[in-house]
């Protein structure tokens, strides 16, 4: 079976550039979460899907936006780029909302410069 | 109220000996407490889980005891080898609203001296 699939694995912008990120859960998996890791502040809960809708939110700007397709794959967008966005970017899968075992992609690791 | 505070942050302990990493919480909402392990590089691994209803829970050499007056847990490692050269990170979550998302603990950095 198939792990979190996370692309691209490394991507480098520059500052006010906008960027997508994808993720493809494990199948059969329906609720998607994001994470944001950096050296600073650890590892921080952006935002979690389930059934195309945002469930959760975590204290992030409005810059930070996703959307989850009926196939449960998510993307995340990230506008106007800071260089404070540099991070890897986590995507967590699990089988429905409310079960807790998550499982993580190797993430995408984003350079702005 | 949401933070789960980890200690210490890094750790050197030789082959074979039993590394112990601490997490402690606040919010008496969460009910669910894992542990991942993460190789640079990486994403985070799921490790060993745990529920308050259980004071200990063993899977191969990795333990998790649970203390749920002091609202703390840990994890032991036995026998450890260079191979689990690591970041540890705890996460606790609860059932539903805020608490539902996983709140990380800062990561203990182990090294395993061969």
């Amino acid at each position: 079976k198939a792990g979190v699939t996370q692309t691209p694995r490394y991507l480098i912008k520059t500052r006010g550039q906008q960027v997508t990120l994808s993720c493809s859960p494990i199948s059969g998996h329906r609720s998607v979460s994001w994470y944001q890791q950096t050296p600073g502040q650890g590892l921080q809960f952006l935002f979690e899907y389930f059934s195309e809708t945002q469930r959760n939110k975590g204290n992030f700007p409005g810059r930070f936006s996703g959307r989850q397709f009926s196939n449960s794959r998510s993307e995340m967008n990230v506008s106007t780029l800071e260089l404070g966005d540099s991070a890897l970017y986590l995507c967590a899968s699990s089988l429905d909302m409310g079960v807790t075992e998550a499982f993580f992609g190797q993430g995408t690791r984003l350079t702005v410069v | 109220q949401q933070q789960v505070k980890q200690s210490p942050q890094s750790l050197i302990v030789q082959k074979g000996g039993i590394p112990i990493i601490n997490c402690a919480y606040e919010n008496t909402a969460f009910d669910y407490f894992p542990w991942y392990q993460q190789f640079p590089g990486k994403g985070p691994a799921l490790l060993i889980a745990i529920r308050p209803d259980v004071s200990e829970k063993k899977e191969g050499r990795f333990t998790i005891s649970f203390n749920k007056s002091a609202k703390q847990f840990s994890l032991h490692i036995m026998d450890s080898q260079p191979g689990d050269s690591a970041t540890y990170f705890c996460a606790a979550s609860g059932a539903s609203g805020s608490a539902r998302q996983l709140t990380f603990g800062s990561g203990t950095q182990l090294t395993v001296l061969p």
